[in-house]
C-alpha cells in the first residue's frame, strides 16, 4: 500500500518528443507537489496543488504542465523535451499548508532524454 | 550567495562513529528547519525538523539549530551502515514552498 506512487519509474525519450509523469497519493493530503532533482542532487520545487488549485509555479519553462484532476492525483506533461530535462522528478503530498507540514515522497521518475 | 550551502561530501566514517552534517543559510523568513534522508533511488524522507533554536534529540540523532548563526547541524551517534544515504537539509518559510540544501552523501563502513 504505496503512499504516494509514480508511473513511470524510468522514462527514456527522444528530444523534442511530449511525455507525461503521473503521480497518485493515498494519504488523503490536500496538497501535492513535483520538485525536480539534478545530477548534483538539488531537489528544488516546481509545482505544488492545494485542493486542485496551483498554489506554487516557480520558474519552470512553459513546456511544463502541471494537471490535478483531484485531489489524489497531480500528473505532469512535458512537451517538447530537451536535453536539460534529464533529471529525476518526484512528486509529493502533505496535508495541508501550515507549520511544518511534512511532504511525503514518491520514489521518483528518472527521465533521460537522448 | 547561496540560499543554503551544504557540503556534498561524500562523509565517509567507520561504524560507530558519530557523523556531524551542517547546513548555512542566508534566508532570515525561514521558520522551519528540516533534516530529509534520502537512500539511493529512493525519495526523501523527512527525519527530523525543529522550529526553534536550540537542540532536539531523537533516538541516535540531534537535530541543533543556531538561528543568530544561521546554521543547523544534525549529529547521528553510534552511526550504522543502514545510515548510508543523502542527508538533505530543508527551510521552510511562510507558505508550503520547502528549500532543500543539495545534500551530504554519507558512507558508515562496517
Amino acid at each position: 500500500d504505496t503512499a504516494v506512487s509514480q508511473t513511470p519509474k524510468y522514462l527514456v525519450t527522444q528530444m523534442g518528443n511530449d511525455k507525461s509523469i503521473k503521480c497518485e497519493q493515498n494519504l488523503g493530503h490536500d496538497t501535492m507537489y513535483w520538485y525536480k532533482q539534478d545530477s548534483k542532487k538539488f531537489l528544488k520545487i516546481m509545482f505544488s496543488y492545494n485542493n486542485k488549485e496551483l498554489i506554487i509555479n516557480e520558474t519552470v519553462p512553459n513546456r511544463f504542465s502541471p494537471k490535478s484532476p483531484d485531489k489524489a492525483h497531480l500528473n505532469l506533461h512535458i512537451n517538447s523535451l530537451e536535453l536539460g530535462d534529464s533529471a529525476v522528478y518526484f512528486c509529493a503530498s502533505s496535508l495541508g499548508l501550515a507549520g511544518v507540514d511534512t511532504q511525503y515522497f514518491g520514489p521518483g521518475t528518472r527521465l533521460t532524454v537522448l | 550567495q547561496k540560499e543554503v550551502e551544504q557540503d556534498p561530501g561524500p562523509l565517509s566514517v567507520p561504524e560507530g562513529a558519530i557523523v556531524s552534517l551542517n547546513c548555512t543559510y542566508s534566508n532570515s523568513a525561514f521558520q522551519y528547519f528540516m533534516w530529509y534522508r534520502q537512500y539511493s533511488r529512493k525519495g526523501p524522507e523527512l527525519l527530523m525538523y525543529t522550529y526553534s533554536s536550540g537542540n532536539k534529540e531523537d533516538g541516535r540523532f540531534t537535530a541543533q539549530v543556531d538561528k543568530s548563526s544561521k546554521y543547523i547541524s544534525l549529529f547521528i551517534r553510534d552511526s550504522q551502515p543502514s545510515d548510508s544515504a543523502t542527508y538533505l537539509c530543508a527551510f521552510k518559510a511562510a507558505g508550503n514552498k520547502l528549500t532543500f540544501g543539495g545534500g551530504t552523501r554519507v558512507l558508515v563502513k562496517p
